[in-house]
């Protein structure tokens, strides 16, 4: 019940293209759900996260939709770019512990 | 503002020998998490510190062990190292504890186990 389920496993998309990540969850106490965006040889980095009182958030070209009844959230890379080519997490905690629950990442590949 | 600060970036060990890992938080940031990076299992929680004390632990044996000090700084030991511990091993600061709380990262100490 603790995991989080993350599609597809890689992602290959055109320069100017968006780019889709999907997330799933079980456990209906996660009330806390970021993405982090990670490049190689650094580590993850906080991109954009929610809430489960919203349903959509918005930063920049990122957009997360998120789903309460369906237990799913995405992220969405509008007009992509070769310097979105990194590996993508989705994760989810709730309250009351700052323990992150990761899914199994997302190669995002922006070909120019 | 620095951000978080792990050291060493790389270590390596043999097996049966201990490791220890430093990681300085964020300035004001007063939770500390560590985290395992490989490419198999992914991103899973180690420990969680705040305020000198231990409030969360992953399912990780007794051999990973954390602790924290008053300037917030942490540092996690892994004892009777296995081949197994070759990971990338990140430290993410917050704020405060409790849930909610954005968690930003280090780069991460890079252990390899001979």
């Amino acid at each position: 019940q603790q995991q989080v389920k993350q599609s597809p496993q890689s992602l290959i998309v055109q320069k100017g293209g968006i780019s889709i990540i999907n997330c799933a969850y079980e456990n209906t106490a996660f009330d806390y759900f970021p993405w982090y965006q990670q490049f190689p040889g650094k580590g993850p980095a906080l991109l954009i996260a929610i809430r489960p009182d919203v349903s959509e958030k918005k930063e920049g070209r990122f957009t997360i939709s998120f789903n309460k009844s369906a237990k799913q959230f995405s992220l969405h890379i509008m007009d992509s770019q070769p310097g979105d080519s990194a590996t993508y997490f989705c994760a989810a905690s709730h309250q009351g512990a700052q323990k992150l629950v990761f899914g199994q990442g997302t190669r995002l590949t922006i070909n120019p | 503002k620095a951000g978080v600060t792990q050291t060493p970036r790389y270590l390596i060990k043999t097996r049966g020998q201990q490791v220890t890992l430093s990681c300085s938080p964020i300035s004001g940031h007063r939770s500390v998490s560590w985290y395992q990076q490989t490419p198999g299992q992914g991103l899973q929680f180690l420990f969680e510190y705040f305020s000198e004390t231990q409030r969360n632990k992953g399912n990780f044996p007794g051999r990973f062990s954390g602790r924290q000090f008053s300037n917030s700084r942490s540092e996690m030991n892994v004892s009777t190292l296995e081949l197994g511990d070759s990971a990338l091993y990140l430290c993410a600061s917050s704020l405060f504890a409790g849930g909610n709380q954005p968690q930003h990262f280090g780069d991460g100490t890079r252990l390899s186990i001979l």
